[in-house]
């Protein structure tokens, strides 16, 4: 079985701080593992993934997340916030052998100006 | 491509009254997904398809939930009698294989409310 963890349910920056959303994920098979954002009112969109190879993924909007295997983690990061940023933001699991996402419980960002 | 649509957006029933949520896929892909988002319990994955064929409906709270999947553009969560606590935002993805490193494309979602 697969679990998704994220610390937070919500998360307040200043517009140009640091975003950092937490993510950890047990599985007992080697994991896939997704960020997708959801703007209010609208479907989830992929902002990145890992699967295979390099631990550090770029994804859209200057999102970036490092899978590491030894803290179990798939954090992401953007350096700068921006207002447009505000939205909720889900950390997803699944595996090479699977086909369903296994989604954390969410987290709330609001950007303060 | 318009990406999933779903169908209606938005839906008012009083209790008891059967629901029918539409999807149709991105033309191509070959897997489906229906899930159930509310603020206690988060996003749940009801039942997904391949190829048609539901794989794992292990997700549908009961049996007063039903998918279908008649063809590869076309399915429908159907709810009878819906209730109060079906309330929620229900979503429909779909993505391209069988791997797990596909990406899942989601619709707007049909916000229901049962009163």
């Amino acid at each position: 079985a697969q679990s998704v963890t994220q610390l937070g349910s919500h998360v307040s920056v200043s517009e140009g701080a640091l975003v950092l959303l937490r993510c950890n994920y047990s599985s007992s098979v080697p994991p896939y593992l997704f960020w997708y954002v959801q703007y209010p009112n609208q479907g989830l969109q992929l902002l990145l993934k890992y699967t295979t190879g390099a631990t550090l993924v770029k994804g859209i909007n200057g999102f970036e997340a490092e899978f590491k295997k030894s803290e179990t983690s798939f954090h992401l990061t953007k350096p700068s916030a921006h207002m447009s940023d505000a939205a909720e933001y889900f950390c997803a699991v699944t595996s090479a052998a699977g086909n369903k996402l296994t989604f954390g419980g969410g987290t709330r960002v609001l950007v303060k100006p | 491509d318009a990406g999933v649509i779903q169908s209606p957006r938005h839906e008012v029933t009083e209790m008891g009254q059967e629901v029918t949520l539409r999807c149709k896929p991105i033309s191509g892909h070959n897997s489906l997904f229906w899930y159930r988002q509310t603020m206690m319990r988060g996003l749940e994955l009801l039942i997904y398809f391949n190829n048609n064929v539901p794989i794992d409906d292990s997700g549908m709270p009961e049996d007063r939930f039903s998918a279908k999947m008649p063809n590869a553009s076309f399915s429908t969560l159907k709810i009878q009698p819906s209730e109060p606590r079906d309330s929620a935002v229900y979503f429909c993805a779909s993505s391209l294989g069988e791997a797990g490193s596909t990406e899942a494309f989601f619709g707007q979602g049909t916000r229901l409310t049962v009163v």
